[in-house]
């Protein structure tokens, strides 16, 4: 069992870019959620994938948004990235209707 | 005031020792109670997950809920080195819901 994967391990982009990061979930898991960790803090939600739907959405402007394809598969776009868009994104994907969340390794994105 | 507090640390402690970490939190709804330990420039994992109030113990580790005082905690018993990581705490309100997690605790054990 592969666990939660994210790729790439670490990108930097320059202000104004945009950004896609991907995640393949666990083994039999079918939902998708993406955090945003900065330094120093604890992960804060930025949305969640279920069914290639959208279901519940964080605090985070358009400018985030994401996908779900067909094999639970996800990804996170970022759009006009600023400065402040520099953290650890999280992947972290379950089963619907359970509650144990596993996370992959992250993606480091530096913006400059 | 943020939903769920977490004292950052750091907190060091000599290897053998009893280590209690804390997370308070304000949402009376939360019903779903997680503890995940990050290692440096790793992703979260999983280590305890708890359902309403009470306790649950695996190995060195128990997390006990008291949902009456909106306060949960992680022991971990004979601490090792390899303990030494950041602990961040993480509730729910439903078992789908989005995951409310606290800053983290950075925990050093020393030999």
């Amino acid at each position: 069992d592969a666990g939660v994967t994210q790729s790439p391990t670490h990108l930097i982009k320059t202000r104004g870019q945009q950004v896609t990061l991907r995640c393949s979930p666990k083994s039999g898991h079918d939902t998708v959620s993406w955090y945003q960790q900065a330094l120093g803090q604890g992960p804060q939600f930025i949305f969640q994938y279920y069914e290639e739907e959208e279901r519940q959405r964080g605090n985070f402007p358009d400018r985030f948004s994401g996908h779900q394809f067909p094999n639970y598969s996800s990804e996170l776009n970022v759009n006009a990235l600023l400065l402040g868009d520099s953290a650890l994104y999280l992947c972290a994907s379950s089963s619907w209707g359970g509650t144990e969340a596993f996370f992959g390794q992250g993606t480091r994105l530096t913006v400059v | 005031q943020k939903e769920v507090e977490q004292d950052p640390g750091p907190l060091s402690v000599p290897e053998g020792a009893i280590v209690s970490l804390n997370c308070t939190y304000s949402n009376s709804a939360f019903q779903y109670f997680m503890w995940y330990r990050q290692y440096s420039r790793k992703g979260p994992e999983l280590l305890m997950y708890t359902y309403s109030s009470g306790n649950k113990e695996d190995g060195r580790f128990t997390a006990q809920v008291d949902k009456s005082s909106k306060y949960i905690s992680l022991f971990i018993r004979d601490s090792q080195p390899s303990d030494s990581a950041t602990y961040l705490c993480a509730m729910s309100v439903g078992n789908t819901d989005k995951l409310i997690f606290g800053t983290g605790t950075r925990l050093q054990v020393f030999p």
